[in-house]
Parts: structure tokens; sequence; C-alpha cells
């Protein structure tokens, strides 16, 4: 079966800090994989997403960036977090076709 | 600009009843339109996908409906329960990209009171 795994679950850095979350998925080949954020009261932000590896579309200019060095692997950076980074960011995948995503369980990101 | 608007205020219900959620859309030609639901704290989960040449789609007690011409997604949970309490989401793929980048709305908080 699949599974998506992402972590850590909670994350807290101080301004200026990197930042690296991973996402890995299981049972499948060349998903598409997508990184969206969720701030407070509001509403799922895409972030990135790919549909392949080393490919990689960015839907909001930003200090993030995204990276997928192999197939199951999506990976989401930033050299120098912001306050306004602070957030519930979460991965997920889909097949090739027009089926619904499967989510990770979520990184809550507060940066102090 | 392209939006996704989803009744911002929460939907408070009596067990039992029907709840029934709205997701209106501008500039999108969407093949299909998914709905999702979101816990507090955890990932939104995929419930189901209507396609544009289908009027209306269900799944145990869910039911979707999609009008292209009136750029609406109605979602109904009938014989609600408590546990159905969460927040709704639909969502929609933007012209623009691949097709699978789903925009999704602010959601609908349902609450449903025994």
């Amino acid at each position: 079966s699949q599974t998506i795994h992402q972590w850590p679950a909670t994350l807290v850095q101080p301004v200026g800090s990197p930042l690296s979350l991973e996402c890995t998925v299981e049972g499948t080949s060349n998903p598409n994989l997508y990184w969206y954020r969720q701030a407070a009261g509001r509403g799922l932000q895409l972030l990135f997403y790919s549909v392949g590896i080393g490919q990689i579309s960015s839907e909001v200019p930003q200090n993030l960036s995204a990276s997928r060095p192999q197939d199951r692997q999506f990976i989401l950076s930033s050299k120098k977090l912001l306050l306004s980074d602070s957030g519930f960011y979460l991965c997920a995948w889909n097949q090739k076709k027009i089926y619904g995503y499967t989510f990770g369980s979520g990184t809550r990101l507060t940066v102090v | 600009s392209q939006k996704i608007e989803q009744n911002s205020e929460a939907l408070n219900i009596q067990e039992g009843k029907t709840a029934t959620l709205t997701c209106n859309y501008t500039n999108y030609s969407p093949a299909y339109l998914q709905w999702y639901r979101q816990d507090p704290g955890r990932g939104p989960v995929f419930l189901l996908l209507i396609r544009e040449n289908e009027k209306e789609k269900r799944k145990e007690r869910l039911k979707v409906t999609f009008d292209t011409t009136l750029k609406q997604s109605l979602f109904h949970i009938t014989a609600s329960q408590p546990a159905d309490s969460a927040t709704y989401l639909c969502a929609l793929a933007p012209p623009s990209n691949s097709g699978y980048a789903l925009n999704f709305g602010k959601g609908t908080s349902l609450l449903v009171t025994p």
C-alpha cells in the first residue's frame, strides 16, 4: 500500500535560520508531489509541485525552495527563515491522472 | 483573478439533519472538482471527485453536485453525525498548469451537535 511520510511534526526555528522539511512516498513510482502551506485562519496555499525528478514548479515567489533529488522524495528548504514563514506545511502526492491527493500529516513550523 | 469561495461562517446543524455546503468559483473551467475533509491539526483527506460531465455523485452518506453553468458545487452530508464535524474544502485545478496542482478554497467548518 502507498504511504506518505513527512517530518518533523513540529519545529520551532529562529528568524534567519535555515529550514529543511522532508517528504517521502512509498509504494508507488513517479508520483506528482506537492508542497502546501496553511497559515492560521487561511486556506491552503500551493507552494511547489513536481511531476518528476528535478522538475519543480513554483507557484508563489518567496524565500522558499524545493527539490526532488529522488523519485519519491520531496524537500522544502529555506536559507533564512522569516517570521511570515510560520505555518502548517503539508506535503501531498497523487498519480498522474486526476485522482485525489493523499496528504502527509504536516509540519507545524513556528518561526520566533 | 481565479477565486474559490466557500462560506466562511461555520455551519451548525443538529445530528440527523442534512448538511449542505457550497463551493462557488470564478475564472476556472474545471474538468473536475474535488472535496476534502480536514480535522484540526491534520492534513486534508480526499472524499470525492466529480467530473464536469457528471451532475451528481454519491458515496455512502455524501452527495456532491456540480453545475458548470452556475459555477457551483454543493456538498451534502445526509443523516449527519457528530463525527462529521470538521472543515470541508473544495478544490479545483487552474488551467495554467499541468492540471494536477489543485487550488483549495478556505473551507467551511461544520459542527454537528447531538
